[in-house]
């Protein structure tokens, strides 16, 4: 597509339930990130990946955290046992490969509500 | 470690120039970048600038980059209720990855 696309762009559960969060990254693009926004809090990374592999998942907050990409195209963002805390805007972004400046493009985010 | 910080709030009246400033902590960083995020939506590229240079200028865009301090500032001309967003500074977290890390974001209020 056009975009990074990012479903749903709204979700709220129960804590204890699991989730799912799916980002379709713009085709071609190599590398995909994952961020998290808690209001009033910053842009705070989770994990990216080059293709299916994740070079550096040293922001997920806890074993509660999994994602994986399958054909170097979709993500999914699975959060367990969902705890209030999760409760936030997680934004993923794609980026093709390049020499030079490395320009991200963001999806609208999912904004997750546990109750 | 990583850390990009900046001030939370900037409050401007409209047609004033406009000055976001960020510090950064990886000296390593090729590259540093400004993202301006409206109300509901992602973050969207504003600008880049190479560290190597010091200034680069972009219609109302002017982004300085003082390497010694560590410090990027954005100054956005003429601004305008339309500029009004959360901008977001980031740098490369080292040479051999291609990891982002944002900064706090600062709210720009720009008013009447």
């Amino acid at each position: 597509g056009a975009g990074v696309s990012q479903s749903p762009s709204n979700k709220v559960t129960e804590k204890g339930k699991d989730v799912e969060l799916r980002c379709d990254p713009i085709s071609g693009h190599t590398a995909l990130y994952w961020y998290r926004q808690s209001l009033g809090q910053g842009l705070e990374f989770l994990i990216y990946f080059q293709g299916n592999s994740a070079p550096d998942k040293s922001g997920l907050p806890s074993d509660r955290f999994s994602a994986e990409r399958t054909g170097g195209s979709v993500s999914t963002l699975t959060i367990q046992r969902t705890q209030q805390e999760d409760s936030a805007v997680y934004l993923c972004a794609s980026s093709p490969v390049t020499s030079g400046a490395n320009v991200l493009t963001f999806g609208a985010g999912s904004r997750l509500t546990v109750l | 470690g990583e850390d990009v910080e900046q001030s939370l709030f900037l409050s401007v009246r409209e047609g004033d120039s406009s000055v976001i400033n960020c510090t950064y902590t990886d000296s390593s960083s090729t590259y540093l970048y400004w993202y301006k995020q409206e109300p509901g939506a992602g973050l969207q590229l504003l600008t880049y600038i190479f560290s190597n240079m010091d200034m680069k200028q972009d219609q109302r865009l002017t982004v300085l980059l003082n390497k010694k301090d560590k410090h990027l500032s954005l100054r956005i001309a003429d601004t305008q209720t339309g500029d009004s967003a959360i901008y977001f500074c980031a740098e490369s977290a080292g040479y051999n990855t291609d990891k982002l890390i944002f900064g706090t974001g600062t709210r720009l209020q720009v008013f009447p």
